[in-house]
């Protein structure tokens, strides 16, 4: 497709369960962006990967989180030993070459901790 | 780090009347200045951005304004339509960073 893809669209798990996100940038976005939208808040920075360079990590709240990004295109984003604060929308974005302008968001997947 | 401040958190006006949004941010290197809507369900969407050297840009119904001097930003919204009723993020890209600092949004409703 054209945009950003992210899958599932909507996860519901148990406490304690692992879950993978997955996000598909536009093709030839060498720079994609993992953000996280609580209820009612804002959008906070998990992690950013710009081609094969290291991975920016410096947002990911816990040891709990961790994001991979392979052949330099699909991303995937694990948490662990989900807690209930995990609950969230989980906001995937890519851009052409590192920050030059605007950021296309996927539709997001909504995590639901129970 | 960039503190990004955005007021009001919500806003209600009526059909036809303007809206304004606010953002205050910290870093006096940041250089780029981004407002993206989003709509129930969907991930934000760029509507307009505006770069240090300039004060003001506008898109039709859509406006943005810039005060270095102040650190802050509006987002101006004439002849409000239904289809204006989103959440309004501002977002700053910090001088050297490589990604965005977000407002925590305003909740824009449009009373008929």
């Amino acid at each position: 497709g054209a945009g950003v893809s992210q899958s599932p669209s909507n996860k519901v798990t148990e406490k304690g369960k692992d879950v993978e996100l997955r996000c598909d940038p536009i093709s030839g976005h060498t720079a994609l962006y993992w953000y996280r939208q609580s209820l009612g808040q804002g959008l906070e920075f998990l992690i950013y990967f710009q081609g094969n360079s290291a991975p920016d990590k410096s947002g990911l709240p816990s040891d709990r989180f961790s994001a991979e990004r392979t052949g330099g295109s699909v991303s995937t984003l694990t948490i662990q030993r989900t807690q209930q604060e995990d609950s969230a929308v989980y906001l995937c974005a890519s851009t052409r070459n590192r920050y030059t302008g605007e950021l296309f968001f996927g539709e997001g997947s909504r995590l639901t901790v129970l | 780090g960039e503190n990004v401040e955005q007021h009001p958190s919500t806003l209600s006006v009526q059909e036809g009347d303007s809206a304004v949004i606010k953002c205050t941010y910290s870093d006096s290197a940041s250089n780029y200045f981004p407002w993206y809507k989003q709509e129930l369900g969907k991930g934000p969407q760029l509507i307009i951005d505006i770069r240090s050297n300039v004060g003001e840009k506008k898109d039709q119904r859509i406006a943005v304004t810039l005060n270095k001097t102040a650190k802050h930003f509006s987002l101006h919204i004439t002849e409000t339509q239904p289809e204006d009723s989103a959440v309004y993020f501002c977002a700053v890209v910090p001088g050297g960073a490589d990604g965005l600092t977000f407002g925590k949004g305003t909740h824009l409703i449009i009373q008929p």
